[in-house]
């Protein structure tokens, strides 16, 4: 089965600008997610979706980081506008949603804000 | 609060050497526990989990994860490191609500 597609692969932005991420997960998978992994440090959830339905979305800094997951299928993830501590690799993972909690992951967008 | 424990930021050893990384939790019930490895520029790939059941779990590429209840831990083994192991290596706890938290992450040198 074709895996959880991500793109950019990398970004290099300047702080202030706007930036988004795109990812298409497993086909079938209702859960997806969004984390963001700080060099040195494990992944952090930034946003959970089930189907189109927002899940977990505590740990997103809503007054510059937006997603949406429109018809429950691929998702875009939006910085505006960015600051220097957004550089990270952005990860995108899905889940079947049935319990059976095994992520899949994309191979994430590093990028760099300057 | 809940949360992921990794308290080797790094492990270095030889080749053919056996291996241990630590993990543990704190959660007030048992969580799914996973061990994933993460190669430079490449996403996360899932070595083993477990759910319930008989505490030793098999994954893939030879490696193995015992859960200790009384410990709340669920540490990664292999018998035998090669090369190519070389890797950062996250452990994680599905704690029910859809949520996966990881831990902070485990880099693994492997010298010849």
């Amino acid at each position: 089965e074709a895996g959880v597609a991500q793109s950019p692969r990398y970004k290099i932005i300047e702080k202030r600008q706007s930036v988004a991420f795109w990812c298409n997960p497993i086909s079938g998978h209702a859960t997806l997610y969004w984390y963001q992994q700080i060099l040195g440090q494990g992944p952090k959830l930034l946003i959970q979706f089930q189907n189109n339905g927002v899940v977990d979305d505590s740990q997103l800094p809503k007054d510059r980081f937006s997603a949406e997951r429109l018809k429950g299928v691929d998702s875009t993830l939006k910085i505006q506008p960015a600051k220097l501590e957004d550089s990270a690799v952005y990860l995108c993972a899905s889940s079947r949603g049935d319990g059976n909690e095994k992520l899949f992951f994309g191979s994430g967008t590093q990028l760099s804000v300057l | 609060a809940q949360s992921v424990t990794q308290p080797d930021i790094h492990i270095t050893v030889s080749e053919g050497a056996s291996l241990e990384l630590r993990c543990n939790y704190s959660y007030g019930a048992t969580p799914y526990l996973f061990w994933y490895v993460q190669s430079p520029g490449q996403g996360l790939q899932l070595l083993l989990k477990y759910f319930s059941g008989d505490t030793l779990v098999q994954g893939i590429k030879g490696f193995e994860a015992e859960f200790k209840r009384s410990q709340s831990s669920f540490n990664l083994r292999k018998p035998s490191v090669h090369w190519s192991d070389a890797a950062e290596y996250f452990c994680a706890a599905y704690t029910g609500g859809f949520k996966t938290i990881f831990g902070a992450g485990t880099r693994l040198f492997v010298k010849a």
